[in-house]
């Protein structure tokens, strides 16, 4: 079975450095996708950054780039520049294509960035 | 706005009457997701659609929750009989995704919050 684990419930960060926030993933299946979403207080997911799990380079996508090192089945996000507005509950989900996962994501229980002035 | 609508955004009802939530998705995506997401957790996955075929429905927490999608444009999701733990955010996500390949994001609605009294 697809699993993913967020072992942090919740992380502090001065504004403007950066931060790293760790997942790691267990899965059976080769093909796979990694996801971050950003949920802020209002709610609504906001997608953050995709990795394949074919792909050779790590994602990144503005300030957030994606740590994946498959043969330890990670997946850490890392947001660099912190700012106030990045204070929000962050969730790493996945994606499986073969397996019967039908493409529905499965997520962790996320962590809680705080971001201090 | 083109994003992912729910209707409505907040559901206050009494234990044992029915409720329907509608979920708009983004008029070219030809996949929808219904998750749930309980306090201190992530979404979990309950039923998804390809267009108006529900694919996967073995996940709906109970035979009280039930999905449609008619047309393929619009779906809805009904809970039966409400129950104080079935109280959540109800989250729905679309996707254009014809071939069930891992990287094409899911994009989310703000969510329906029920709260059963």
């Amino acid at each position: 079975a697809q699993k993913i684990t967020q072992t942090q419930p919740g992380m502090f960060v001065q504004e403007k450095e950066a931060v790293t926030l760790d997942c790691t993933y267990d899965t059976s299946d080769q093909s796979y996708g990694l996801f971050w979403y950003k949920q802020p207080s209002s709610g609504e997911m906001i997608f953050l950054i995709y990795q394949g799990s074919y792909d050779e380079q790590n994602a990144t996508e503005g300030r957030y780039s994606l740590n994946f090192q498959k043969a330890r089945k990670s997946a850490n996000l890392v947001i660099s520049a912190s700012q106030l507005g990045d204070s929000a509950m962050y969730f790493c989900a996945m994606r499986g294509v073969l397996g019967g996962s039908q493409g529905n994501l499965i997520f962790g229980k996320g962590t809680k960035l705080s971001v201090k002035p | 706005d083109t994003g992912v609508s729910q209707n409505p955004r907040h559901k206050i009802t009494k234990r044992g009457q029915n409720v329907t939530f509608r979920c708009d998705p983004i008029s070219e995506h030809n996949r929808l997701y219904w998750y749930r997401q309980t306090l201190g957790q992530g979404p979990e996955f309950l039923t998804y659609f390809q267009n108006e075929a529900q694919l996967e429905k073995s996940r709906l927490l109970s035979d009280r929750f039930s999905a449609e999608r008619p047309k393929g444009s619009f779906s809805t999701l009904e809970i039966q009989r409400t129950e104080q733990g079935d109280s959540a955010m109800y989250l729905c996500a679309s996707s254009l995704d014809p071939r069930g390949r891992a990287q094409y994001e899911q994009y989310f609605g703000p969510g329906t919050r029920l709260t059963v009294t």
